[in-house]
């Protein structure tokens, strides 16, 4: 158990929809990391946030957000969903904001777009 | 921007040794990552290098040489439990902004008995 809690673990919805994801860091890790991960692209970078604040943005497409609240929870929505949006989302927490330190993953949700 | 090579698929038997290569190319360098991840599951830390050498740690060592933008990924004594996808990761800044890790495809290993 790595200490990163994500929900819900699977979540099927329809093209066009929108979803909340979410993720509760590891206690005392102020950096939450989000990722995707398909079959045919690896795991992407997505947006990372430290501290309440937006750190540093990957290939995040204009139709996702997120933030980070003042307990250090974050949510990933995902909006006007599409069929190649289907992947694993992973988060990750760590105690640094520069990516110099061991990440821990949770366990991921599986989005399934149909 | 950063990019990653690194073997798609190695076989190993078990009780050997195998070494996973990455090469990366990156500005901004700021340490390199191996994690390990088995099908279906989370990534999980194996080990960060951000000066040249080697890093041991158990079975698993990892070695970096900046200048040629190289790690290797030295598993021994491998085991059934070793089958898994292997992912070198990059922190960098490739437009000079905040450093943001990129992964590479990963290798998947496969151990034989």
């Amino acid at each position: 158990d790595s200490g990163v809690t994500q929900t819900p673990k699977h979540l099927i919805t329809a093209t066009g929809q929108r979803v909340t994801l979410r993720c509760s860091p590891r206690s005392g890790d102020l950096s939450v990391y989000w990722y995707q991960q398909s079959l045919d692209q690896g795991l992407q970078f997505l947006i990372q946030y430290y501290n309440g604040e937006e750190r540093a943005k990957g290939n995040i497409l204009e139709r996702f957000s997120a933030q980070q609240f003042p307990d250090l929870h974050s949510e990933l929505n995902l909006s006007s969903l599409e069929l190649g949006d289907s992947a694993l989302y992973f988060c990750a927490s760590s105690s640094s904001g520069v990516m110099n330190t061991e990440a821990f993953f949770g366990q991921g949700t599986r989005l399934t777009v149909v | 921007g950063q990019n990653i090579d690194q073997p798609t698929e190695m076989t190993a038997t078990e009780g050997a040794i195998v070494q996973i290569n990455c090469t990366y190319q990156t500005s901004g360098f700021n340490g390199l990552f191996w994690y390990q991840q088995h099908a279906g599951e989370a990534p999980t830390f194996l080990s960060y290098n951000v000066l040249d050498g080697l890093e041991e740690k158990g079975r698993f060592s990892s070695f970096l040489s900046r200048s040629k933008g190289y790690s290797y990924l030295l598993l021994k004594e491998l085991q059934m439990k070793d089958s898994a996808s292997y992912l070198c990761a990059v922190s960098g800044r490739p437009s000079g902004g905040s450093y943001i890790p990129t992964f590479g495809r990963g290798t998947s290993l496969i151990v034989h008995p």
